[in-house]
């Protein structure tokens, strides 16, 4: 069935230190990809999202690419700083649906 | 801009309780969705909206019922919670098309 699987944390890291968390997808087509952030008590904000094959999405430093021929949709950032202390969440959307399926998450904690 | 907003944001129930969660949008979305946050699992969908009086079952929809008379609100109501009904219950909408908004949550106990 379609399910995205990503990293377990949690993760640990220092300032500046590099960041990737993994994201393999199953679905049949070409779904949507989504990297969502949720900020201690608050809710998930969009961070990222990329529609087909080979974009790249973008923000806040953080970067994902589609990846069709591995099916993934890897989150990296270069230097981490303290307030990417967060969970972070990939997701995916069928094509043709509106409903988002999502990871368990990954805790990702910087250290100063 | 207020968003998504959830009210309450705690609860603690006894089981066997009932109660209803409720959520505000002002972004005019059409979509409405409640889901539920339990470690390690990730966010799973309970019920969902696609306009105004229509409602539609999730991945997790037993012991909810939901209901949208207005556009702007989409309630979740728990008739006989059950302490398996523990979690952090997220709303969320959305235009047509993605992204979703999300509310801030709302934490709720079932002892």
């Amino acid at each position: 069935g379609n399910s995205v699987t990503q990293m377990e944390g949690p993760v640990t890291l220092s300032e500046e230190a590099f960041l990737t968390i993994n994201c393999t997808y199953t679905a049949t087509g070409y779904p949507s990809l989504f990297w969502y952030v949720q900020y201690p008590g608050e809710g998930l904000q969009l961070l990222l999202k990329a529609t087909k094959a080979d974009d790249k999405g973008s923000n806040k430093g953080f970067e994902a690419t589609y990846r069709k021929e591995t099916t993934s949709f890897h989150l990296e950032k270069g230097s981490v700083q303290v307030s990417d202390s967060a969970v972070y969440f990939c997701a995916f959307q069928r094509p043709n649906d509106y409903k988002l399926s999502f990871g368990a998450g990954t805790t990702v904690t910087v250290r100063a | 801009n207020a968003g998504v907003t959830q009210t309450p944001k705690f609860r603690v129930l006894k089981t066997g309780q009932s109660m209803t969660l409720l959520c505000a949008q002002d972004m005019n979305h059409e979509y409405m969705y409640w889901y539920r946050q339990d470690p390690g699992m990730g966010l799973r969908l309970i019920h969902y909206s696609v306009g105004e009086g229509t409602t539609a079952k999730g991945e997790v929809p037993d012991g909810y019922n939901v209901s949208r008379l207005k556009k702007q609100n989409f309630l979740l109501g728990l008739e006989s919670a059950a302490p398996s009904q523990t979690s952090v219950y997220f709303c969320a909408s959305s235009p047509l098309v993605a992204p979703l908004h999300f509310g801030n949550g709302t934490r709720l106990t079932v002892t």
